[in-house]
């Protein structure tokens, strides 16, 4: 069984560019969540994925957007990157839309913003 | 955002003692989940709770669904090194439209040999 994985690992960009990171999901899994992770802090939801449509977003802003492909995988794109984006930011599948709660993370992407 | 209050922040214990932390929120939920997340990882499910009141062992964990559905307890028996990482607590109420989990800040547990 394969987990979920994420790329890239790490990446560096500068104020007001655009990012984009990428997520397959654990395979037999159709739903994937985005999480945003501060330094010492706990994940915070961003959005859900489900059946290619955005199926619940947490307080971001519109500058944070996603796409699900029907082959479940994801893409998390921000937009205007501002300092406080810094972040390891998280991805998570799971099955069957908001049915279950038992959501499996892949390692992380460590985004800096200079 | 919201996210739950854990305790404590962090502890430094004995390795083979026991350890104790929870995790309160004001509002209720149907689900508790415990993760553990080491550095330079993502969070590691270790436990799912499901029903208020339920206690559910996985190995030396064990963790509780309070009765109140507001706090969940995780316990850790006879702690060994490699126990060390970030403990968070996440809250969710599954059957909505939406999938979201609540985290808490998380416990940071200290194994000394």
């Amino acid at each position: 069984e394969t987990g979920v994985t994420q790329s890239p690992t790490h990446l560096i960009k500068t104020r007001g560019q655009q990012v984009t990171l990428r997520c397959s999901s654990q395979s037999g899994h159709n739903t994937v969540s985005w999480y945003q992770q501060a330094l010492g802090q706990g994940p915070q939801f961003i959005f859900q994925y489900y059946r290619e449509e955005e199926n619940g977003r947490g307080n971001f802003p519109p500058r944070f957007s996603g796409l699900q492909f029907p082959n479940y995988s994801s893409e998390l794109n921000v937009n205007a990157l501002e300092l406080d984006d810094s972040a390891l930011y998280l991805c998570a599948s799971s099955s069957t839309g908001g049915q279950s709660y038992e959501q499996y993370f892949g390692p992380g992407t460590r985004l800096t913003v200079t | 955002g919201q996210q739950l209050n854990q305790s404590p922040q962090s502890m430094f214990i004995q390795e083979g003692e026991d350890v104790s932390m929870n995790c309160t929120s004001s509002s209720i939920f149907n689900t508790w989940l415990w993760y553990k997340q080491e550095p330079g990882e993502g969070p590691v499910l270790l436990i799912a709770l499901y029903k208020a009141g339920e206690l559910t062992s996985n190995g030396r964990l064990t963790a509780q669904f309070g009765i109140t559905r507001k706090d969940s307890f995780l316990n850790i028996s006879a702690s060994i090194p490699s126990d060390v990482g970030i403990y968070f607590c996440a809250g969710g109420n599954y059957g909505g439209s939406q999938g979201n989990l609540i985290f808490g800040k998380g416990t940071k547990l200290s194994v000394k040999p």
